[in-house]
């Protein structure tokens, strides 16, 4: 079946706009991650959702950064007023169950945000 | 708190040859995963390879094999016979806990030499 998808690929922004990266997780899966990848560091974990419900935000690095997934299954990060340090690939990962340690997670191709 | 260290940013092999990834981490966890995770240049994250922390056997699939050592908290990737399509950023991470958000080391960038 299908794997991960994001949309955009890529997303250039002036500073102060807000923006909107997508995530399409594999069907079926509980489980949903987005990360942030800086450049030339490993990815960093932002929030996690088990179905609709967003267990833990404690990665977000700002009240400027907002994640949604209100039917759980596509996702949404919004970054509103966006600043020259956000500028990162963004990464989405799913897996299939909840709360599993042995669970794989899959990652999409990612979102390469720019601010300018 | 939970880190993961790749001490190598580069490295290099000639094909066929065989070379050997560091990772190291520390936790206080009893029950957690290990996984080295290649990143083409494409950016996709692909799984190569996983540990459980309990088990004592190391891992292997196919070329890729782990030198778990749990004591000394190392987990370092093999990969044999090293092939063009192996070129790309390796990163190690950690999961433990109900949760299982992936806590990833800086990745060691590997170039295969024709």
């Amino acid at each position: 079946g299908a794997g991960v998808s994001q949309s955009p690929r890529y997303k250039v922004a002036k500073r102060g706009q807000d923006v909107a990266l997508r995530c399409d997780p594999i069907s079926g899966h509980v489980s949903l991650f987005w990360y942030q990848q800086a450049l030339g560091q490993g990815p960093e974990f932002l929030t996690y959702f088990q179905n609709e419900a967003q267990l833990d935000k404690s990665g977000l690095p700002s009240d400027r950064f907002f994640a949604e997934r209100p039917e759980g299954s596509v996702s949404t990060l919004k970054i509103q007023r966006t600043q020259q340090e956000d500028s990162a690939v963004y990464l989405c990962a799913s897996s299939l169950v909840e709360g599993a340690l042995s669970d794989t997670q899959y990652f999409g191709p990612g979102t390469r945000l720019t601010v300018l | 708190a939970q880190t993961v260290t790749q001490s190598q940013p580069e490295m290099s092999v000639q094909e066929a040859e065989t070379v050997t990834l560091s990772c190291t981490y520390d936790t206080s966890e009893s029950d957690y995963y290990l996984f080295w995770y290649k990143q083409p240049p494409s950016r996709q994250m692909i799984l190569v390879i996983r540990q459980e922390a309990y088990k004592q056997q190391n891992a292997t699939e196919n070329r890729f094999s782990v030198n778990f050592q749990k004591a000394a908290k190392s987990f370092s990737l093999k990969i044999s016979d090293s092939q063009l399509g192996d070129a790309a950023m390796y990163f190690c991470a950690y999961k433990w806990g109900s949760q299982g958000n992936l806590i990833f080391g800086k990745g060691t960038k590997l170039s295969v030499k024709p």
